[in-house]
């Protein structure tokens, strides 16, 4: 069965960091290009970065550019969000998403809380 | 960045009532158009990709149509388990994708 489990959410404070993990099981990790989706509390979806399965093409969202660093560990399966800068606006509930062949999210997690407040 | 539009904002239907939310790009985006469903509480499920692709597992009454711009999901009877917001999301730019707002559907 394929599954996504994040980890690594929490409370921190304006300017602080914070680094999500995403583990995976039962795909070939390498062949899917991976994704970070964030729900704001009552908010919509919003991508806010993704890299291709390779990791050599990475891409972010103009609200974390220059912030956060996306990553992944081919050898460990794992997908991986440095944040950095956190402000206020990045509160959200953070999904781990994989990529199908069409460039849709075709397996989710359930997601890992960050909230960022003084 | 590619905008999408999604109406109506949210809806009530009864049990059995054929459903139809619209979702609109600021530019061509065809054929790549996804529909996502998200329960209350819980994490976003694919139903749709590629305009009109059913994905593996989501029932017969789910259906998507549209090219261009303009793109429809219809629920040709409304069940108690649809209950939930539902996302159009577009593919077209690799890896800097775009959601519409949402569509909220409850039961009457």
């Amino acid at each position: 069965e394929m599954q996504l489990l994040e980890s690594g959410g929490g409370l921190v404070q304006p300017g602080e960091s914070l680094r999500l993990s995403c583990a995976t099981s039962g795909f070939t990790f390498t062949n899917y290009a991976m994704n970070w989706v964030r729900q704001a509390p009552g908010k919509g979806l919003e991508w806010v970065s993704g890299i291709s399965g390779s990791a050599v093409n990475t891409f972010y969202a103009d609200s974390v550019q220059g912030r956060f660093i996306i990553s992944r560990d081919n050898s460990r399966n794992t997908l991986h969000l440095q944040m950095n800068s956190l402000r206020a606006e990045d509160t959200a509930l953070y999904y781990c998403a994989k990529a199908n062949d069409y460039w849709s999210f075709d397996l989710w997690g359930r997601g890992t809380q960050v909230t960022v407040s003084s | 960045d590619i905008q999408m539009t999604q109406s109506p904002s949210s809806l009530s239907a009864s049990v059995g009532d054929r459903v139809t939310i619209t979702c609109r790009a600021s530019q061509s985006i065809s054929p790549f158009l996804n529909w996502y469903q998200q329960p209350p509480g819980k994490a976003p499920k694919l139903l749709i990709y590629t305009v009109s692709t059913l994905q593996s597992g989501v029932p017969s009454r789910f259906s998507g149509s549209g090219s261009g711009t303009d793109f429809t999901l219809t629920i040709s009877s409304l069940q108690p388990e649809d209950v939930g917001t539902y996302y159009c999301q577009q593919g077209y730019i690799t890896l800097a994708w775009t959601f519409g707002q949402g569509t909220k559907v409850e039961i009457k």
